[in-house]
């Protein structure tokens, strides 16, 4: 099956464009997350859905950051006004249920640098 | 709130050596540990898990056991090749009575391991 495919896997951009970021979650997953990945402060959690709906967006950097999932499925993650600091990659995770014992499955990322 | 500590590294052996990675964690409760890997260009790979004390995870020759007395969750091997060369990381999922930070994975800074023939 499937595994969690995430979409551009490499997006260069210059600082203050938006840009959206695309998770296809492994089907029959329920709940979804957003990670990013940086040198300077590690795998940091961003946000997570359960359903469609994103209970806790407390991770979200700024609020240039923002979220949605819909039909349960397919996640974007959209930066707006882009500047350096958020030059990282964007990891996608799913698992069957949000639950601690559930293990998260991750996508392969999005690369994303700001000029 | 939660954190995991990694040794240090970068770790480089013999193939054929013994590995060990340690983890040890901070949380409230009980929480699910696990190992991921990344290897060189690739995404996290869930490596194995454990959800509560005493339980042992193992895959692919690696094992780690989930110590509640000493907050600890070292990985293990007895052998390893040139192909586990890689980024290991260990994390937890907290438990409910973490609160807000149920379910959202907590890593630890990665060890990156280099195995020579």
């Amino acid at each position: 099956g499937a595994g969690v495919s995430q979409s551009p896997s490499n997006k260069v951009t210059e600082k203050g464009k938006d840009v959206e970021l695309r998770c296809d979650p492994i089907s029959g997953h329920t709940a979804l997350y957003w990670y990013r990945q940086s040198l300077g402060q590690g795998l940091e959690f961003l946000i997570y859905f359960q359903g469609n709906s994103a209970p806790d967006k407390s991770g979200l950097p700024s609020d240039r950051f923002s979220a949605e999932r819909t039909g349960g499925s397919v996640s974007t993650l959209t930066i707006q006004r882009t500047q350096q600091e958020d030059s990282a990659v964007y990891l996608c995770a799913s698992s069957l249920a949000y639950d601690r014992a559930q293990p998260q499955h991750f996508g392969d990322g999005t690369r994303l640098s700001i000029l | 709130g939660n954190s995991v500590t990694q040794m240090e590294g970068p770790v480089t052996l013999s193939e054929e050596a013994f590995l060990t990675i340690n983890c040890t964690y901070t949380a409230t409760g009980y929480p699910s540990l696990f190992w991921y890997v990344q290897y060189p260009g690739e995404g996290l790979q869930l490596l194995l898990k454990a959800t509560k004390a005493d339980d042992k995870g193992s895959n692919k020759g690696f094992e780690a056991t989930y110590r509640k007395e000493t907050t600890s969750f070292h990985l293990e091997k007895g052998s390893v090749q040139v192909s586990d060369s890689a980024v290991y990381f260990c994390a937890l999922s907290g438990s409910r009575a973490g609160g807000t930070s149920y379910g959202k994975l907590t890593f630890g800074q990665g060890t990156i391991l280099t195995v020579h023939p």
